[in-house]
């Protein structure tokens, strides 16, 4: 059974809109989400973070928000540009310390 | 730096061929981890390793599947048989650290190796 989960295999934005990519958990015990972004033919990498001690993270475009009663987190990217489409990985930190994976949302940001 | 490479970028097989995928992780990192990406299942953590020493291999999906670290700069990945529904991106990653630690010490990935079989 999948612990995160990004229910949206894809997402289509336009240019200069917001994107808003989602990310449910079941796990209440994860504390630490990270995003990674990956295009076609490289490995993924890190985008950004977020502790549970906070609902809210940003990075220039790039917001990270956490609902921690709701298991749900979201990435907004605003605005949107064509570099930004690429595939968009949620991942949280288990009690291990590790790594748990999403199965990845692909943003395609339109002219 | 180089980052972590990998090889092959590409490996086109037949079924029941033997498959050695090779990682060679960034320098001074002390942990690396071998992920498989599918369109159904997403990123799969297969095996990691932390000081060249397998610490969690509960990911790997088959005993067709092992992996070795003979040293800190050199790990590979081998499919024997390898089967048509091995097929996949496999990657690499390497961080400092075994854990992903608070304040984003994160892994960094490998351009990852396309496996093919046939």
């Amino acid at each position: 059974d999948q612990q995160v989960k990004q229910n949206s295999p894809s997402l289509s934005v336009q240019e200069g809109r917001i994107s808003i990519l989602n990310c449910d958990y079941t796990n209440s015990m994860f504390d630490y989400f990270l995003w990674y972004k990956k295009y076609p033919a490289e490995g993924p990498t890190f985008l950004i973070s977020i502790s549970s001690i906070k609902d809210k993270n940003e990075d220039g475009r790039f917001t990270v928000f956490l609902n921690k009663s709701a298991k749900h987190l979201s990435l907004h990217i605003v605005p949107s540009q064509p570099g930004d489409s690429a595939v968009y990985f949620c991942a949280a930190i288990d009690s291990n310390y590790q790594l748990i994976w999403g199965a990845g949302t692909k943003l395609i940001i339109k002219p | 730096d180089a980052g972590v490479i990998q090889s092959p970028r590409h490996e086109v097989t037949e079924m029941g061929q033997e498959v050695t995928l090779r990682c060679k992780p960034i320098s001074g990192h002390n942990s690396l981890f071998w992920y498989r990406q599918t369109m159904m299942r997403g990123l799969e953590l297969l095996i990691y390793f932390n000081n060249n020493v397998p610490i969690d291999d509960s990911g790997m999906p088959e005993d067709r599947f092992s992996a070795k670290m003979p040293n800190a700069s050199f790990s590979t990945l081998k499919i024997q048989p390898s089967e048509p529904r091995d097929s996949a991106v496999y990657f690499c990653a390497s961080s400092l650290n075994p854990t992903a630690l608070a304040g984003g010490d994160t892994q960094y990935f490998g351009p990852g190796t396309r496996l093919t079989v046939l």
